[in-house]
């Protein structure tokens, strides 16, 4: 079956440093994926998406690469900031515009 | 960014009690979505609508109920709240547009049932 899962539960940093989260997908049909942000009492906030026909996509200090071969996607972070502390979820649009979500990875920023 | 309310944000209720979870989005958007998130875990799609009138059942099975009268708005209910379905539950919404497929999701109601 389909399915999206993330590498690690915990991923923690200094601030300043980059972050690089990892998420692995399982169905190579789906063309669209998306990463979130969740902070503690609120909903997942939208943070960058990427199409399968491209292998990176920036925005502002986030990266995110897909490299379909392996399946496999990633979001960079520059620079982390103790704002970034959060859960991250990528996900993944199959059929009927339904999101997959991976089970998340916590960051957490070291001052 | 679409605007998404969802209401009440926290709600402790007692066991066999009828509650009804309000989500309201501003932009129009066709799809609405309710998903069931437990502390620190994936979220799970329980009920999903793609119009007025149109309302499905997601991946996960649940006793709650959804209708879809107006576009704006997707209601959830449970007719009889139990100890189980004691989660944090999520609405989102998605449109038309260059982001057409991103859902964009309320702050999510925290219930709590005793």
């Amino acid at each position: 079956g389909e399915s999206v899962g993330l590498h690690l539960p915990t991923l923690s940093v200094q601030e300043g440093d980059n972050s690089i989260i990892n998420c692995a997908y399982s169905n190579s049909a789906s063309d669209y994926f998306i990463w979130y942000k969740q902070e503690s009492g609120k909903g997942p906030q939208f943070i960058i998406d990427i199409r399968s026909n491209m292998d990176k996509r920036q925005g502002q200090r986030v990266t995110v690469l897909l490299n379909k071969t392996v399946k496999h996607l990633s979001l960079q972070i520059a620079a982390t900031q103790p704002g970034d502390s959060a859960v991250y979820f990528c996900a993944e649009i199959g059929a009927n515009s339904k999101l997959t979500f991976g089970k998340g990875i916590t960051l957490s920023v070291r001052p | 960014e679409a605007d998404i309310y969802q209401t009440p944000r926290y709600l402790v209720i007692g066991t066999g009690k009828k509650i009804t979870l309000e989500c309201s989005q501003t932009m129009g958007h066709d799809k609405m979505y309710w998903y069931q998130q437990d502390p620190g875990m994936e979220l799970h799609l329980i009920h999903y609508s793609y119009g007025v009138n149109s309302t499905e059942k997601g991946d996960l099975s649940s006793e709650s109920t959804v209708s879809r009268i107006r576009t704006e708005h997707f209601p959830l209910t449970l007719e009889s709240a139990r100890p189980s379905h004691t989660s944090q539950y999520l609405c989102a919404s998605s449109g038309r547009g260059g982001r057409a497929d991103t859902q964009y999701f309320g702050p999510g109601t925290r219930l709590t049932v005793l």
